[in-house]
C-alpha cells in the first residue's frame, strides 16, 4: 500500500523557517518524481515544487523561488521542503504527492504551516 | 502559466441524478508527445485530494464507473451518471502538460 506521511508543519513568525518532511512507503521511491503542493484554508490547490527521481532537476513556482528548497534522500525514502523567509501568504496545508506521467496519483494527508506573529 | 477555468463553481444535485462539470484551459493541453495530461480530483471535506481521472478519460483503480471524463484540446468535462451521497465534495481539474501544473478553482458538489 502506497503511503505518504508529511510532518514538520507548525506556527512560525514572518521571516522564519521550517523544514517539512514526507516519508514514503509502498512504492519504489527512488524511481518516482515527487512534488509538493499547498492549499490555503478554504482555497484551491497550488503546485509548489517538483523534483526528479535522482534529485538532479528541481522546479519551483515563481512565488517560492529563492525561498523554498526541495530535496530528497532516496536511501531514506524521504522528501523534504525547506521553507525560508516565510510570509503570511505561505500559510497553507502542504501536501506531498507522487508524480506519474504528468499527473499525481497518491497524496499525503498534509501538514499545516501557519505564518503569523 | 496555463489558466484552468471550471464551471459551475457550485452544483447542487439530487441523489440519483446526473452531474456535469466543465473545465477549460487557456492553452491547448496536448503535449508534444501527443498525450493530453488533464486529470480530475475529488476532495471530500477534511480529506486530501484523490485522483479520479487521468489523461482526460482514464479512471483510476477503485473509482466507480459512474465517473467519466471526456474532452480534448482546451475543453473537458467530468460527468457523474448518478449522484450518490459519498460524492459530496470539491472537484478540481488539473493540467500537467505545462509547468507549472495548474488547477481549476474547484466545483463544490452538494446534495440538493
Amino acid at each position: 500500500e502506497v503511503q505518504l506521511v508529511e510532518s514538520g508543519g507548525g506556527l512560525v513568525q514572518p521571516g522564519g523557517s521550517l523544514r517539512l518532511s514526507c516519508a514514503a512507503s509502498g512504492f519504489t521511491f527512488r524511481s518516482s518524481w515527487m512534488t509538493w503542493f499547498r492549499q490555503a484554508r478554504g482555497k484551491g490547490l497550488e503546485c509548489v515544487a517538483n523534483i526528479k527521481p535522482d534529485g538532479s532537476e528541481k522546479y519551483y513556482v515563481d512565488s517560492v523561488k529563492g525561498r523554498f528548497t526541495i530535496s530528497r534522500d532516496n536511501a531514506q525514502n524521504s522528501l523534504y521542503l525547506q521553507l525560508d523567509s516565510l510570509r503570511a501568504e505561505d500559510t497553507a496545508v502542504y501536501y506531498c504527492a507522487r508524480g506519474v506521467a504528468f499527473s499525481w496519483d497518491y497524496w499525503g494527508q498534509g501538514t499545516l504551516v501557519t505564518v503569523s506573529s | 502559466d496555463v489558466v484552468m477555468t471550471q464551471s459551475p463553481l457550485s452544483l447542487p444535485v439530487t441523489l440519483g441524478q446526473p452531474a456535469s462539470i466543465s473545465c477549460r484551459s487557456s492553452q491547448s493541453l496536448v503535449h508534444s508527445d501527443g498525450n493530453t495530461y488533464l486529470s480530475w480530483f475529488q476532495q471530500r471535506p477534511g480529506q486530501s485530494p484523490r485522483r479520479l481521472i487521468y489523461k482526460v478519460s482514464n479512471r483510476d483503480s477503485g473509482v466507480p464507473d459512474r465517473f467519466s471524463g471526456s474532452g480534448s484540446g482546451t475543453d473537458f468535462t467530468l460527468k457523474i451518471s448518478r449522484m450518490e451521497a459519498e460524492d459530496v465534495g470539491v472537484y478540481y481539474c488539473m493540467q500537467g502538460t505545462r509547468w507549472p501544473p495548474s488547477f481549476g478553482q474547484g466545483t463544490k458538489l452538494e446534495i440538493k
